[in-house]
């Protein structure tokens, strides 16, 4: 059973900020991914990575960087919150062959800026 | 860009009607694509999945259509239940990028 947990439920930071959070996941996926959720906009992705230290730029890359020093681990960095990444933060990972698409979900981060 | 839409922000329906939640995609490049329901406050999860080389994907009370020349797929769920009240994400991909590209979400409530 694939599990993949956050740091943190709920976060509150204040503008400026350096923000971590922390994905861990337990199944040798080698794909993780980070995407923020916002109410009518669905799930944007921010950042993959296919490997250890390998990283890729999604769709809204602006604001943030990742690390993934780990194979189980993925750090989404926030290098100086800004009150519009107030947002539900989602960590995932997959496998990266064998025909199956799906992504698995980490119970996500509901962070704050103030 | 948004290559996947779901143009339906919300759905209401009695308990053991169908419900239909709509999505459709302008990538035809697409090559496989997913249902994911997500309840509050929890991470989204993963509901039942197609292929394009099918039409139809059944399991249970849920069964996905897709109708590529027009671009579209849909998630029946017959018969309704107020436990299937959730969000509902349609997500597409195409071959070997790993990549789920995600619609806006469809809001679904079953009422008793």
């Amino acid at each position: 059973d694939v599990k993949v947990t956050q740091s943190s439920r709920y976060l509150v930071k204040r503008t400026g900020e350096k923000v971590f959070l922390e994905c861990v996941q337990d199944m040798d996926h080698e794909n993780m991914f980070w995407y923020r959720q916002d109410p009518g906009l669905g799930l944007r992705l921010i950042y993959f990575s296919y490997d250890v230290k390998m990283k890729e730029k999604g769709d809204i890359p602006e604001g943030y960087s990742v690390s993934r020093e780990k194979k189980e681990r993925f750090s989404l960095i926030l290098e100086s919150a800004s009150t519009n990444q107030t947002s539900m933060y989602l960590c995932a990972s997959s496998l990266a062959s064998g025909g199956s698409y799906e992504q698995y979900f980490g119970p996500g981060t509901r962070l704050t800026v103030t | 860009d948004q290559q996947v839409k779901q143009n339906s922000p919300s759905l209401s329906v009695q308990e053991g009607r169908i419900s239909i939640l709509n999505c459709d995609y302008t990538n035809s490049m697409f090559d496989y694509f997913l249902w994911y329901k997500k309840y509050p406050a929890e991470g989204p999860t993963f509901l039942i999945s197609i292929s394009s080389i099918k039409d139809k994907n059944e399991d249970g009370r849920f069964t996905v259509f897709l109708n590529k020349s027009a671009k579209h797929l849909s998630l029946h769920i017959v018969p309704s239940q107020p436990g299937d009240s959730a969000v509902y994400f349609c997500a597409a991909s195409t071959s070997n990028t790993g990549k789920l590209i995600f619609g806006q979400g469809t809001t679904l409530q079953v009422k008793p």
